[in-house]
């Protein structure tokens, strides 16, 4: 069956870096567009970045553009998010999520969610 | 900020039917399809509506939607106490070049 597991969550000061990862099975992933979506504190779901199955075109929303970066390694079926210049606001639940094909614009499935806590 | 409004709250009794609406724009909801999560705080979010009126495999038929314009609906009939969560809809904005989600309807069974 298909599973998303995210990793690499934790507390991490405001400024600092942190990388997300997400493993993949049950499905072939290298076919599938990624997501990451978080979910702040009492707030709902923000979508944070996209990336095509070869990993060629990505998308960030405004909020992290410039400090994030989606990557993904389909020999490992692993999505990645590495989260740069970390702010309080950053603080959520991160999960990722698989599109289905190409131009589908919808997640299927989901991972648990990581948790990422921007303190000092 | 969510570009995509909802009622923050819907309620009904064991086997009433709820509806919630979804206001959009013409970059989002009005030139793109519509999709609806539902999600459990503590769990993983869960696709039930794709494609404006899909259902995935495994959803039940009380959960029903549609789309006309820039707006959407999600109806759930037969209410049932496991349908106490929170529903987003969502769909890709071309003026944003990003995905968007609404901002979450959390609703309740009485």
């Amino acid at each position: 069956q298909v599973q998303l597991v995210e990793s690499g969550g934790g507390v991490v000061q405001p400024g600092k870096s942190l990388r997300l990862s997400c493993a993949a099975s049950g499905f072939t992933f290298s076919s599938c567009g990624m997501h990451w979506v978080r979910q702040a504190p009492g707030q709902g779901l923000e979508w944070v970045a996209s990336i095509w199955q070869d990993g060629n075109n990505k998308y960030y929303a405004d909020s992290v553009k410039g400090r994030f970066t989606i990557s993904r390694d389909n020999s490992k079926n692993t999505l990645y998010l590495q989260m740069n210049s970390l702010r309080a606001d950053d603080t959520a639940i991160y999960y990722c999520a698989s599109e289905p094909t190409l131009g589908s614009k919808y997640f299927d499935y989901w991972g648990q969610g990581t948790l990422v806590t921007v303190s000092s | 900020q969510s570009v995509l409004t909802q009622p923050p709250s819907a309620s009904g009794t064991p086997g009433q039917r709820v509806t919630i609406s979804c206001s959009g724009s013409s970059s989002n909801i009005g030139s793109e399809t519509v999709n609806w999560y539902q999600h459990i705080p503590g769990t993983a979010p869960k696709l039930l509506i794709y494609t404006n009126d899909q259902r995935p495999s495994g959803v039940p038929d009380r959960f029903s939607a549609s789309k006309s314009g820039t707006s959407a609906s999600l109806a759930i009939s037969g209410l049932q106490s496991e349908d106490e969560a929170d529903y987003y809809c969502a769909a890709w904005d071309g003026r944003l070049d990003g995905y968007v989600f609404g901002t979450g309807t959390k609703v309740t069974v009485l």
